[in-house]
């Protein structure tokens, strides 16, 4: 596609619930990302994906969180049992490759409410 | 730890104004820093720099980097309202993942 899609655009669940985030990349990009934006906070990272393996997961906060990717192109976070303080924005965004020089591209997110 | 601060966190200008934004770092491994717009949802890239010294442009905005004293700034010439956004900037230094640490960023509103 022609930029990162990322669905649903809002998400409003009940705690202990589990959900399911999901990101489109960028057609042939090969990095992709994903982050966590709080109210008042900046963009934290959370996981990044190299092709189909994710060779640093060291943002995610906790084991509620996981996530994939199939096929080098389609991705998903997950989240078990959410908490309130798991209510936030999460963005995905993909570059061609990791290396310096290629800017991540960043999709509309998915605004996650708690209750 | 690895930081990115931003200054300052808000500011609000008039029409025709000129601001200068900074963002200044600690990293391990400096290979990149990068400016985004964000609006109302994604972010949208504005620079990228990783040599001191060299002013990258575009249109109204411009951002410079100084390796040696460790920040950037982002200059934007005759403010319009459309430029009324947060700025966010964000450092990538990681060894070898491209993951990038970000600043809190700054809200800039644009008075007509």
């Amino acid at each position: 596609g022609a930029g990162v899609s990322q669905s649903p655009s809002n998400k409003v669940t009940e705690k202990g619930k589990d959900v399911e985030l999901r990101c489109d990349p960028i057609s042939g990009h090969t990095a992709l990302y994903w982050y966590r934006q709080s109210l008042g906070q900046g963009l934290e990272f959370l996981i990044y994906f190299q092709g189909n393996s994710a060779p640093d997961k060291s943002g995610l906060p906790s084991d509620r969180f996981s996530a994939e990717r199939t096929g080098g192109s389609v991705s998903t976070l997950t989240i078990q049992r959410t908490q309130q303080e798991d209510s936030a924005v999460y963005l995905c965004a993909s570059s061609q490759f990791w290396t310096a020089g290629q800017p991540q591209h960043f999709g509309d997110g998915t605004r996650l409410s708690i209750l | 730890e690895d930081k990115v601060v931003q200054s300052p966190l808000s500011l609000v200008v008039h029409e025709g104004d000129t601001v200068t934004l900074n963002c200044s770092y600690e990293v391990t491994n400096f290979r990149s820093l990068l400016w985004y717009k964000q609006e109302k949802k994604a972010p949208t890239f504005l620079f990228m720099l990783t040599s001191s010294g060299i002013e990258k442009k575009s249109g109204r905005l411009s951002s410079i980097l100084d390796k040696k004293e460790l920040f950037s700034i982002l200059n934007i010439t005759a403010t319009q309202t459309g430029d009324s956004a947060i700025y966010l900037c964000a450092v990538d230094g990681s060894s070898n993942t491209g993951k990038l640490i970000f600043g809190q960023g700054t809200t800039l509103q644009v008075k007509p």
